[in-house]
Order: C-alpha cells, then structure tokens, then sequence
C-alpha cells in the first residue's frame, strides 16, 4: 500500500518569512496529492490540491510542486502570518481505485511575531 | 450547505460498552469516508462506503468495528466493546464522487471518543 512520510514535524517561522513542507510518496499510480489544514480542535480543511498531470500550482500565497520521477510533493507558504499557524497534513491517493487517502504524519507549524 | 456533520461532537464511553458515530454527507455527495486520528498523528483511512454498499473497509480493525450507510439517514461507525485504545478522533469526510481534483474530501468536525 501506499505510504507518506512528512518532514519536518515541527516548524516554527518569524511573521513574513517563507515556510516549506515536504512529503514522499511510495505508489508510483497516486496521481492526486491535497494538502489539509488543521487547526487546534478542528477539522482539517483542504488548502490546495494538485494532480499528477501537473508539476505546480499556486494559489494566492500557497503553492505545491510535484516531482513524480523523485516521488515527492511540497508545500510552499510565502509571507507568513499568525493565522497560518496550524497542523498542516499532506495526502495521496490513487483515485483510479480506491478513493482512500494516505496521509502524512503532519506538521505543525508556528508563525511568530 | 451545512457542511459534513457529525454527531455527537464528544463521547465518553466506558470499557465494554458500544460507541455509536454519526455522520450525515454534505448535501449531493453519496461518497462517505471514515478516518482515525490518533492524538499528535495524521489521519489513517478506516472505510470508504457509498450508499449501501461498502466500498472499501482495507483500514477497519477485524473486530468490533462495523460502518454502514443505509439508502435513509447517516452513516453509523459503530465500535462494540470499546478499549482504551479506541480513543481518538473519528473523522467523517464525505465527496460527490471519487476524492479526486474535482470531487474533494469535506470533512466534518469528527467525534472525540473517549473510553474510561
């Protein structure tokens, strides 16, 4: 089955600053990666997805770029603020079978004043 | 639209007896989907379900856990002779069709679980 792996656990940034999230896939057939927010005592709300047909996609201040020959996918948050901070999830899944999620072990990012 | 709801939002239950979690899809979507988060981890997929019929159950322990989603009402994940262990999160999510870009999981605000 499939299996993701997220690094780093933890991250903490000053206000402003860029912060970066990356994932590792194994099942070369997942063609579809979403990245989940969560913040304390919530439920994880999708932030960006991105398909295997596509190497990035941006939206606003959040981008994600996928290299399928290497297996991994990252979440790139520029200009940080305070309400970015939140427990961020990256997922996969081959949605030509079944339609279950592998999700990464989360990272919890802090953004500082 | 309401959104994915779940219910209750928290359950104490003590060792041996039965949980029940109820989740009712965001309006138009027949795909629903249960996940396990344990306290500091990611979430784990348990069972991928549509309209009376159970698609997908790879992540549901062997034992004690079942799911169903009748043709009326909410889907039901129902835990018997609950364990410490059993304690988490339950996650619902629900889609239109299959989770992909144009069908994404909507989550609801789960079910803490809590065996005394």
């Amino acid at each position: 089955g499939e299996n993701v792996e997220q690094h780093p656990s933890t991250l903490s940034v000053q206000e402003g600053d860029s912060a970066v999230i990356k994932c590792t896939y194994s099942d070369s057939a997942s063609n579809y990666f979403p990245w989940y927010k969560q913040e304390l005592g919530k439920r994880p709300q999708l932030i960006i997805d991105i398909r295997s047909n596509v190497g990035e996609k941006k939206d606003q201040r959040i981008a994600v770029t996928l290299n399928k020959t290497a297996k991994h996918f990252s979440l790139h948050i520029t200009e940080t603020q305070p309400e970015d901070s939140a427990v961020y999830f990256c997922a996969a899944s081959n949605t030509g079978t079944a339609s279950k999620l592998t999700f990464g072990t989360g990272t919890r990012l802090q953004v500082t004043l | 639209n309401a959104g994915v709801m779940q219910n209750p939002r928290h359950l104490v239950r003590r060792r041996g007896q039965e949980a029940r979690l109820r989740c009712s899809p965001m309006k138009g979507h027949s795909h629903v989907y249960w996940y396990r988060q344990l306290p500091e981890e990611g979430l784990k997929f348990m069972v991928y379900l549509q309209k009376e019929n159970i698609i997908d159950e790879s992540g549901m322990p062997k034992e004690r856990f079942s799911a169903e989603f009748p043709k009326e009402g909410p889907s039901i994940l129902r835990i018997q002779q609950v364990v410490r262990g059993d304690s988490a999160a339950y996650f619902c999510a629900s889609s239109a069709g299959t989770g992909g870009k144009n069908s994404p999981l909507h989550f609801g605000n789960g079910t803490r679980l809590t065996v005394t």
